[in-house]
């Protein structure tokens, strides 16, 4: 069985430009999760999809940051326009239930110059 | 407000020692707690989970962690480490209902052969 998968591994922009994060979760995992880690800090919740709708999205910064999960599949995290503080790992979970194992993705590096 | 805070950022052992890992956190009402590991160049991977009933959970490769409700506590142990153990370990809390996940700062071990 395929893991979640993320893409790409490593992004460096520009501030001001725009980055699009790609997440795929476990195939039929109705639950989506995005987390992010800036430089050693904690790991921090940002926003839980269950198929297509967003069930939880408080832990988005701003409004620089989009999500969408289309179709209840594979999800995308757009930063736009980037700021130097955005630069982190951005992981993905998955799940199967609310209260089942969440697998993580390998992360997405960002740096923001 | 809720938290989860890890005691060590950085932990040597020798192969052998025994490992205990600190983690408190902060967050009202029923818990449930996690423990996940990083390997290097790995996914983030969950060790082990207390939902409810015995607050002594066992999990894998050899590892335990003991809930102390009064103590808001979650402690992680091992007897005895391996080299293998080497790796960054995060301590989480989430609510009963599941999804957003709080983490803590994690802790990096390194075992010396």
């Amino acid at each position: 069985e395929a893991g979640v998968t993320q893409f790409p591994s490593h992004s460096v922009i520009e501030k001001g430009q725009t980055v699009t994060l790609r997440c795929d979760p476990i195939s039929g995992h109705d639950n989506l999760y995005w987390y992010r880690r800036v430089m050693g800090k904690e790991i921090k919740f940002l926003l839980h999809f269950v198929k297509e709708s967003k069930q939880d999205e408080s832990g988005m910064p701003n409004n620089r940051f989009l999500a969408e999960r289309t179709g209840g599949t594979y999800s995308t995290l757009k930063v736009q326009p980037a700021e130097l503080e955005d630069s982190g790992v951005y992981f993905c979970a998955s799940s199967l239930g609310l209260r089942d194992t969440q697998y993580f993705g390998p992360g997405t590096r960002l740096t923001v110059l | 407000a809720q938290s989860v805070s890890q005691h060590n950022h950085h932990v040597i052992l020798s192969e052998a020692a025994s490992l205990e890992l600190g983690c408190n956190y902060s967050y009202g009402g029923t818990v449930n707690l996690f423990w996940y590991v990083q390997y290097p160049g790995q996914h983030l991977q969950l060790l082990l989970k207390y939902f409810s009933g015995d607050p002594l959970v066992k999990g894998i490769k050899g590892f335990e962690a003991e809930f102390i409700k009064s103590k808001f506590s979650f402690n992680l142990r091992k007897p005895s480490v391996q080299w293998s153990d080497t790796a960054e370990y995060f301590c989480a809390v989430s609510g009963t209902g599941g999804f957003k996940t709080i983490f803590g700062a994690g802790t990096r071990l390194f075992v010396k052969a």
